[in-house]
């Protein structure tokens, strides 16, 4: 049962226009979400985090949206760059006594932006 | 400065036998995860390592896996008796206490057991 899921497992998007990458999750009691950014041959990178708090979070060209009555987020890159080509994935986690560190990754969506 | 290293980067074994997969985190992280990936899956959490607390080993598949961390710096995840569902790779990643959401992760080491 796959609690965070990014249906759309490629994207192609031309270079200059606004890259959407999408991701759906089932448990309501996930409050702390990320996105990742993966090259071949790499481990993932952060990219951006948003708090269940707030609906937005945005640094520089990367803007992380939270829908959570629809318990949906997207990340919005514009404009999109041929650099930004990766498999992204999103993340989500529920603050614990513990902490919030268990993170449920999506199986990603690969990027590809055309010069 | 340096960023989490992991060896091997391959690793083919035969079913049933052992393997052991290190990470070095990067100084002065306390904070250390395990997670693999299987062909078309996500990063699947594992184990987490938080300075001198008790490990979360919730997400450990099997009682075959096992994971260490050595005067909290070097970590190592034992397979015992490995199974063909096994195959995956396996990314360790560190951070700082506080910013689980920053995790700087490895290379990963690509496990194959045939």
């Amino acid at each position: 049962d796959q609690q965070v899921k990014q249906n759309s497992p490629s994207l192609s998007v031309q270079e200059g226009r606004i890259s959407i990458l999408n991701c759906d999750y089932t448990n309501s009691m996930f409050d702390y979400f990320l996105w990742y950014k993966k090259y071949p041959a790499e481990g993932p990178t952060f990219l951006i985090s948003i708090s269940s708090i707030k609906d937005k979070n945005e640094d520089g060209r990367f803007t992380v949206f939270l829908n959570k009555s629809a318990k949906h987020l997207s990340l919005h890159i514009v404009p999109s760059q041929p650099g930004d080509s990766a498999v992204y994935f999103c993340a989500a986690s529920r603050t614990t006594t513990s902490g919030t560190y268990k993170y449920i990754f999506g199986t990603g969506t690969r990027l590809k932006v055309l010069a | 400065g340096a960023g989490v290293s992991q060896s091997p980067s391959n690793k083919v074994t035969e079913k049933g036998k052992d393997v052991e997969l290190r990470c070095d985190p990067i100084s002065g992280h306390t904070a250390l995860y395990w997670y693999r990936q299987s062909l078309g899956q996500g990063l699947e959490f594992l184990i987490y390592f938080q300075g001198n607390s008790a490990p979360d080993k919730s997400g450990l598949p099997s009682d075959r896996f096992s994971a260490e961390r050595t005067g909290g710096s070097v970590s190592t995840l034992t397979i015992q008796r490995t199974q063909q569902e096994d195959s995956a790779v396996y990314l360790c990643a560190s951070s700082l206490v506080g910013r689980t959401d920053t995790q700087y992760f490895g290379p990963g080491t690509r496990l194959t057991v045939l």
